[in-house]
């Protein structure tokens, strides 16, 4: 079974923090990518990567940043925290090519 | 672009209640789709998944037939327990992954 796992399950940090999420998957999976999730509005893309140390944005990547040393790791970044970014993050991983995302437990953040 | 319509919730049942969650999409070209399936306090788990038109995906009594004619994949079981309550999300992958809203479901006993 495809593993994907988070460094937290519960954050809480305060405005103007600079916060790592940690993101591990051990399927050897090229595609990485991660998602918040907010009520009503379903998961919407924050950064992908598609290999060691390429990223793409996705669909909200303001205030975020991401890092991605390894093939099995992919970090997100928040470099200053607001309470905007209180939210449900989400990584998941994929093989290359059109296959199915495999998503880890998630992290649920309060910024404060 | 590519996106992804699902009925609002949330959704109300009865144990052994028959459940429909539907499903619609706007992609060009001939897109996958897929149920995923969120527990409570948990991350998405793939439920089921369809690669072409007339396809039927199904898992744990769950069913979904991509129908190309009407760009829907409606997620259909017959009798709902109390243990599916979980949000349910529809997505299609072209380019890229594209998420339903996710709609609530609650089976009371």
């Amino acid at each position: 079974d495809v593993k994907v796992t988070q460094s937290s399950r519960y954050l809480v940090k305060r405005t103007g923090e600079k916060v790592f999420l940690e993101c591990v998957q051990d399927m050897d999976h090229e595609n990485m990518f991660w998602y918040r999730q907010d009520p009503g509005l379903g998961l919407r893309l924050i950064y992908f990567s598609y290999d060691v140390k390429m990223k793409e944005k996705g669909d909200i990547p303001e205030g975020y940043s991401v890092s991605r040393e390894k093939k099995e790791r992919f970090s997100l970044i928040l470099e200053s925290a607001s309470t905007n970014q209180t939210s449900m993050y989400l990584c998941a991983s994929s093989s290359l090519g059109r296959y199915e995302q495999y998503f880890g437990p998630g992290t649920r953040l309060t910024v404060t | 672009g590519d996106s992804v319509t699902q009925m609002e919730g949330p959704v109300t049942l009865s144990e052994e209640a028959f459940l429909t969650i539907n499903c619609t999409y706007t992609a060009t070209g001939y897109p996958s789709l897929f149920w995923y399936v969120q527990y409570p306090g948990e991350g998405l788990q793939l439920l089921l998944k369809a690669t072409k038109a007339d396809d039927k995906g199904s898992n744990k009594g769950f069913e979904a037939t991509y129908r190309k004619e009407t760009t829907s994949f409606h997620l259909e079981k017959g009798s709902v327990q109390v243990s599916d309550s979980a949000v349910y999300f529809c997505a299609l992958l072209n380019n890229d992954m594209r998420f339903g809203a996710g709609t609530r479901l609650t089976v009371k006993p």
